[in-house]
C-alpha cells in the first residue's frame, strides 16, 4: 500500500539558512498534519491543512510557514533557522472514510541545523 | 487543557510475556478518540491500535488489546508473547474531535524485549 511520502529525508543547514520539507500523502488523503519531534520528545503539532486550507494550528514559529497545494501535497517552509530548530519533521495524512482521525506518518526528514 | 500522560518512561519484558503500558488522559470533551503509535529505532510512527471513547468494547489488534476505563480516564496497551520485534518506544496519543485536527501525544515509555 502507498505510504506517505517526504523529502529529503535528511537535510543539514546553517544558522540563518532557509528550508523547504515536502510531504506527499496517501492518495485519496485531503488532510495533511505537521509535526515536530526534537531529540528525546513526544511530536509537537505544528499546523495541519484541510483541502489546501488552514485547519488547525499549533506551536508553529512565526519563521516557520506552510501550504498545501491543489494536488494535496504539502510544504512547510523553515526560515532563520536556529540550533533548536534541528529535530526530526512527520508528516501525516488522513481521510475521513478510512477510520475516525487515523492519522498516517510519514518517515520524517531530520533537519540538523549548524 | 488536554493532555496525555505516561508514568513509565522505560519498561522491561521477556520474550513471549506479558506486558502493560500505561496511560492516563484528562479532557471534558465527549467526544474522542485515543491511540498506540509505535516508534521503532528507524523513527517511524507506525499506528498500533485506535479506540473510539464512545465504544465500550475494549480495542483488539491480534496480540494488541487495550484497557480502556472511561470513567477513569485510563487506556493501557497490553501486549501478549512479546517479541523482539515490539522493542521501541510507544506513545500513547488522543484526538479530541470537533474542531482541532491535533493528535495530542505522552511523553512515550521505552519497551524493552529481553531474549
Amino acid at each position: 500500500a502507498a505510504g506517505v511520502i517526504q523529502s529529503p529525508r535528511h537535510l543539514i543547514k546553517e544558522k540563518r539558512e532557509t528550508a523547504t520539507l515536502k510531504c506527499y500523502p496517501i492518495p485519496r488523503h485531503d488532510t495533511v498534519y505537521w509535526y515536530q519531534q526534537g531529540p528525546g520528545q513526544d511530536p509537537q503539532f505544528l499546523i495541519s491543512f484541510y483541502e489546501k486550507m488552514q485547519s488547525d494550528k499549533g506551536s508553529i514559529p512565526d519563521r516557520f510557514s506552510a501550504q498545501q497545494f491543489s494536488d494535496y501535497h504539502s510544504e512547510l517552509n523553515m526560515s532563520s533557522l536556529e540550533l533548536g530548530d534541528s529535530a526530526l519533521y512527520f508528516c501525516a495524512s488522513s481521510f475521513p472514510g478510512e477510520g475516525p482521525y487515523e492519522q498516517y506518518f510519514g518517515p520524517g526528514t531530520r533537519l540538523t541545523v549548524t | 487543557a488536554q493532555t496525555v500522560t505516561q508514568s513509565q518512561p522505560e519498561m522491561s519484558v521477556q520474550e513471549a510475556e506479558t506486558v502493560t503500558l500505561s496511560c492516563t488522559y484528562d479532557t471534558s470533551e465527549s467526544d474522542y478518540y485515543l491511540f498506540w503509535y509505535k516508534q521503532p529505532p528507524s523513527r517511524q510512527m507506525i499506528l498500533v491500535i485506535r479506540q473510539e471513547a464512545y465504544k465500550q468494547q475494549n480495542a483488539t489488534e491480534n496480540r494488541f488489546s487495550v484497557n480502556f476505563q472511561k470513567a477513569a480516564k485510563s487506556f493501557s496497551l497490553k501486549i501478549s508473547d512479546s517479541q523482539l520485534g515490539d522493542a521501541a518506544m510507544y506513545f500513547c496519543a488522543s484526538h479530541y474531535g470537533g474542531a482541532t485536527n491535533k493528535l495530542i501525544f505522552g511523553t512515550g515509555t521505552l519497551l524493552a524485549v529481553q531474549p
